[in-house]
């Protein structure tokens, strides 16, 4: 069990925005800015989308954007796209382990 | 252009011995804190281990402390992984990150793509 806990799907239209949760706790994602969103295609490796909750890397469609309330953090993907369809993982900093954790990860279908 | 390509990976019994290899190029490997971050089948995503960019700190998931060992070699642009008494609970692919922040909150924004480990009888 993952320590913090994603929706196992999600699916949007194009053209539509479309969220993801992560829900942790206040040791995680409640208690620091530190959370990160990763996009992974299949059998491609992952790609950092949003770091410290609501940055993004150079690079990063605008399209992505990350927010926070209290211990769930939330990506917004607007205007979906079919390259959009992939497998998004949170992660944060967790006090209980001094480490970062991942969610279980959530698959984006583009209907 | 960013470039980390693992290397190493394989079939190996339990209570064998792996060391997986990272070949880094495109950036300043030595400025850098650098990650090993694995994925069993089917499953999420674990961080293993991180060090920093010489080599003084290093920093592990508690299911691999004891067993695992990251090391770098700043000349060859190089980071490694050494897996010992692997168990079937091992078996993921591996990939090789660099990390952006580093210490116990490291951020990963460059990956490799990855390299297979397999433990089983």
């Amino acid at each position: 069990q993952s320590a913090l806990t994603q929706p196992a799907s999600v699916s949007g239209s194009p053209g539509q925005s479309i969220t993801i949760s992560c829900t942790g706790t206040s040791s995680d994602v409640g208690g620091y800015n530190y959370v990160s969103w990763y996009q992974q295609h299949p059998g491609k490796a992952p790609k950092l989308m949003i770091y410290d909750v609501s940055n993004r890397p150079s690079g990063v469609s605008n399209r992505f954007s990350g927010s926070k309330s209290g211990n769930t953090a939330s990506l917004t993907i607007s205007g979906l796209q079919a390259e959009d369809e992939a497998d998004y993982y949170c992660s944060s900093y967790t006090s209980s382990s001094t480490s970062v954790v991942f969610g279980g990860g959530t698959k984006l279908t583009v209907l | 252009e960013v470039q980390l390509v693992e290397s190493g990976g394989g079939l190996v019994q339990p209570g064998g011995s792996l060391r997986l290899s990272c070949a880094a190029s495109g950036f300043t490997f030595s400025s850098y804190w650098m990650s090993w971050v694995r994925q069993a089948p089917g499953k999420g995503l674990e961080w293993v281990a991180n060090i920093k960019q010489d080599g003084s700190e290093k920093y592990y998931v508690d299911s691999v402390k004891g067993r695992f060992t990251i090391s770098r070699d700043n000349a060859k642009n190089s980071l490694y992984l050494q897996m010992n008494s692997l168990r079937a609970e091992d078996t993921a692919v591996y990939y090789c990150a660099r990390d952006r922040r580093g210490g116990y909150n490291p951020v990963f924004d460059y990956w490799g793509q990855g390299t297979l480990v397999t433990v089983s009888s």
